[in-house]
């Protein structure tokens, strides 16, 4: 069982508005990851969460706020978002296979515009 | 730092026919190399992955990829298409410490022509 779900799948906000985005995984999978990916453009990473530890920030404003509260759950806090924030956000988790090897399982994202 | 050249934006083939998608990636260290594919308004589905061994690793819904290190390469084939493999396929390399980034090419747009 590879699932990453993610909530919601959808979000509307205003630039004044604070939001969070929620991904959960029950693999027991010691990493979990937020991805950015504007249109027709690759994903880019955000941050890494590793034993429920912030491990790399790659150097995203404040108005994202990420937060680890245990193994399984990964939130996203927003806050005072801009219109070019819209994007859709990717949530992953990675286990280490027998004899090494990272592979990450993505969920299937929240479409986020703001207005 | 590592970096990765999808060599096609888009490729359209014919159903049934055979695709290659190439991938070449540049990196300092050792790396490991992923193919995922992108289905329209979902997230990214794990094809195929290559971490050691054997240089020909077969991923899911009938796709392989070679790992050609000379060449920096890892080409992803299907001997043949059907019109569900329309979909944008990202090719992507990590670090082999822990848990770390995935950089990821531009993507290849595969579009099945009946």
């Amino acid at each position: 069982d590879t699932e990453v779900t993610q909530t919601p799948k959808h979000l509307v906000m205003g630039m004044t508005n604070k939001k969070s985005l929620k991904c959960e995984q029950h693999m027991g999978h010691r990493a979990m990851y937020w991805y950015k990916q504007k249109a027709k453009k690759p994903p880019e990473l955000m941050f890494v969460y590793s034993y429920e530890k912030l491990s790399i920030n790659e150097s995203v404003p404040s108005r994202f706020s990420p937060e680890c509260p245990n193994s399984s759950l990964l939130n996203l806090h927003l806050h005072a978002l801009q219109p070019e924030d819209s994007a859709l956000y990717l949530c992953a988790s990675s286990r280490q296979f027998p004899g090494g090897g990272e592979t990450q399982y993505f969920g299937p994202g929240t479409r986020l515009l703001v207005l | 730092a590592q970096s990765v050249t999808q060599l096609d934006s888009q490729v359209p083939v014919f159903e049934e026919a055979p695709v290659e998608l190439r991938c070449n990636y540049s990196s300092s260290v050792s790396v490991y190399l992923f193919w995922y594919v992108q289905y329209p308004n979902q997230g990214l589905q794990l094809l195929l992955k290559y971490l050691s061994g054997s240089t020909l690793v077969k991923g899911i819904n009938g796709f392989e990829a070679e790992f050609n290190k000379s060449q920096t390469s890892f080409h992803l084939r299907k001997p043949s298409v059907h019109i569900s493999d329309t979909a944008e396929y990202f090719c992507a390399v990590s670090g082999i410490q822990g848990a770390q980034k995935l950089v990821f090419g531009q993507g290849t747009r595969l579009t099945i022509n009946p």
